[in-house]
C-alpha cells in the first residue's frame, strides 16, 4: 500500500525560527513536491525534485529551501519562519513517467506567531 | 502560466441530491486532468483523465473531459453525507514530472 509520511501534524513555531518540514515515501517514486494550501486558494506548488539532490522551484519558491539527499526523503525548509508562512502544508510523490498521480501525505499545519 | 479555475466554490445540498462541479483549464502541452477528494486530511485520488481517456466511472461518482471546452465535470449523483469533502481539480502539462497547477476547490456539504 501506497505510503507518504510527515514529520509532524501540527507544528507551532516562533518568528525568525528555522523550521525544517520531512516528508517520507516508500514507494520508490522519482518525483515529490511540496504545497502549501490555503483557504480559497487551493494547493500552490513550493518546490519538487525529480531526482536526488535535483531540485525545481514551482510557483511560490519565496521564503523556501528544499533538500533532497536520499530518494525517499524531501524536506522543506523555512529558514526565518514569518506568520505568513502559517498554512498547511503537504508533501505529495509520483513515480516517474508522462502519466500518473500524486500520492500525498497527511499534511503538517504549522502556525507561526 | 498554467491556470485552473473551479465552480462553484462552495455547495450545499441535501442527501440524494445529484452536484455537478466544473472545472476549467489553461495549460501548455495539456497531459492530463485529475480529480481528489479531501476530508480532514490528505487528498485521496478519483480519477485521471486524458486525450485518450475522457470519461471515468466509480460507482456514484463520475467524471468527463471536455478537450474542446478545456474543461471537466465532476458528477456525484445520490449524495451521501459521507460526499462532504473539498473536490480538488488539477491539470499536468508541460514537463513529464508531473507537476501539477490545482484550481481552488469547491467545497461540498452534504446535509442529511
Amino acid at each position: 500500500d501506497v505510503k507518504v509520511t510527515q514529520s509532524s501534524r501540527y507544528l507551532v513555531k516562533r518568528t525568525g525560527e528555522k523550521v525544517f518540514l520531512e516528508c517520507v515515501q516508500d514507494m520508490d517514486h522519482e518525483n515529490m513536491f511540496w504545497y502549501r494550501q490555503d483557504p480559497g486558494l487551493g494547493l500552490r506548488l513550493i518546490y519538487f525534485s525529480y531526482d536526488v539532490k535535483m531540485k525545481e522551484k514551482g510557483d511560490i519558491p519565496e521564503g523556501y529551501s528544499v533538500s533532497r539527499e536520499k530518494k525517499e526523503r524531501f524536506s522543506l525548509i523555512l529558514e526565518s519562519a514569518s506568520t505568513n508562512q502559517t498554512s498547511m502544508y503537504l508533501c505529495a510523490s509520483r513515480a516517474g513517467g508522462a502519466r500518473g498521480e500524486q500520492y500525498f501525505g497527511p499534511g503538517t499545519r504549522l502556525t507561526v506567531t | 502560466e498554467d491556470k485552473v479555475v473551479q465552480s462553484p466554490l462552495s455547495l450545499v445540498v441535501h442527501e440524494g441530491d445529484t452536484v455537478t462541479l466544473n472545472c476549467s483549464y489553461e495549460v501548455t502541452n495539456f497531459r492530463s486532468l485529475l480529480w481528489y477528494k479531501q476530508e480532514k486530511k490528505a487528498p485521496t485520488f478519483l480519477f485521471m483523465l486524458t486525450s485518450s481517456g475522457i470519461e471515468k466511472k466509480s460507482g456514484r461518482l463520475s467524471s468527463i473531459l471536455d478537450k474542446k471546452e478545456l474543461s471537466s465535470i465532476l458528477n456525484i449523483t445520490a449524495t451521501q453525507t459521507g460526499d462532504s469533502a473539498i473536490y480538488l481539480c488539477a491539470v499536468s502539462g508541460g514537463t513529464s514530472y508531473g507537476k501539477l497547477t490545482f484550481g481552488q476547490g469547491t467545497i461540498l456539504t452534504v446535509h442529511p
